[in-house]
């Protein structure tokens, strides 16, 4: 899984409870991402980070965080996790400018059970 | 706005015949176009992508994939099927915008090729 590493690798949870995924690459990549697989809906952009500290919201923000303070590692935070967050999640990585098109490579996921 | 669709949720076929996963997107501008692969328990491994020139992408394990501007499709081909090639596929794309990190997938299709 290409460097990437996530933790971890499963968890339950309790409704309303904070929880921090942790994201963390070996590549020296620019760009990480952070998506959210749902059956019928594929994968779904939550937010992204194009350097240190430079974060973005994707298709899927709300009820989301994240932080980057180095370049190895993304965080994402549920602040209060609720059922619908219930998901699996997946880190990825691509490298380059924002108007070169590179693919994208994904950790190996870490499946969140709120209950 | 930028989005994909799979129409087929499940593609069945016999192994040594020939397999085609279907994609069709929409994109106000021109597309970068990408086709993902998914095992059990595991991130999502690239396939193949297509960002100009030829209309016939050639990737990872046989697999192609044939861009068609005027039918706004991207399908996946393989001449020969493998019991190996069962599994999930995506279709994403981005559209070719500076600083579009928004990739988009379809809801994927399941592979199944019998012996």
């Amino acid at each position: 899984d290409a460097g990437i590493t996530q933790s971890p690798r499963h968890k339950v949870t309790e409704t309303g409870t904070p929880v921090t995924l942790r994201c963390h690459q070996t590549e020296n990549h620019r760009y990480m991402y952070w998506y959210r697989q749902d059956p019928g809906h594929g994968l779904r952009l939550i937010h992204y980070s194009y350097g240190v500290k430079d974060t973005d919201k994707g298709e899927v923000s709300d009820g989301y965080s994240v932080s980057r303070s180095k370049t190895e590692d993304f965080l994402l935070t549920l602040e209060s996790a609720t059922s619908s967050q219930t998901s699996v999640y997946f880190c990825a990585i691509s490298e380059g400018l924002a108007d070169i098109s590179y693919e994208q490579y994904f950790g190996p996921g870490t499946r969140l059970t709120v209950t | 706005a930028q989005s994909v669709a799979q129409p087929e949720d499940q593609v069945n076929v016999a192994e040594g015949n020939p397999l085609t996963v279907k994609c069709t997107y929409s994109v106000s501008g021109n597309p970068y176009l990408f086709w993902y692969v998914q095992y059990p328990n595991r991130g999502l491994q690239f396939l193949l992508k297509y960002i100009t020139g030829d209309n016939l992408v050639k990737g990872s394990y046989g697999f192609e994939a044939e861009f068609n501007k005027s039918q706004t499709s991207f399908h996946l081909k393989k001449p020969s099927a493998l019991v190996s090639d069962s599994a999930l596929y995506f279709c994403a794309v981005r559209e070719q915008a500076y600083n579009n990190n928004d990739m988009r997938f379809g809801a994927g299709t399941r592979l199944t090729v019998k012996p």
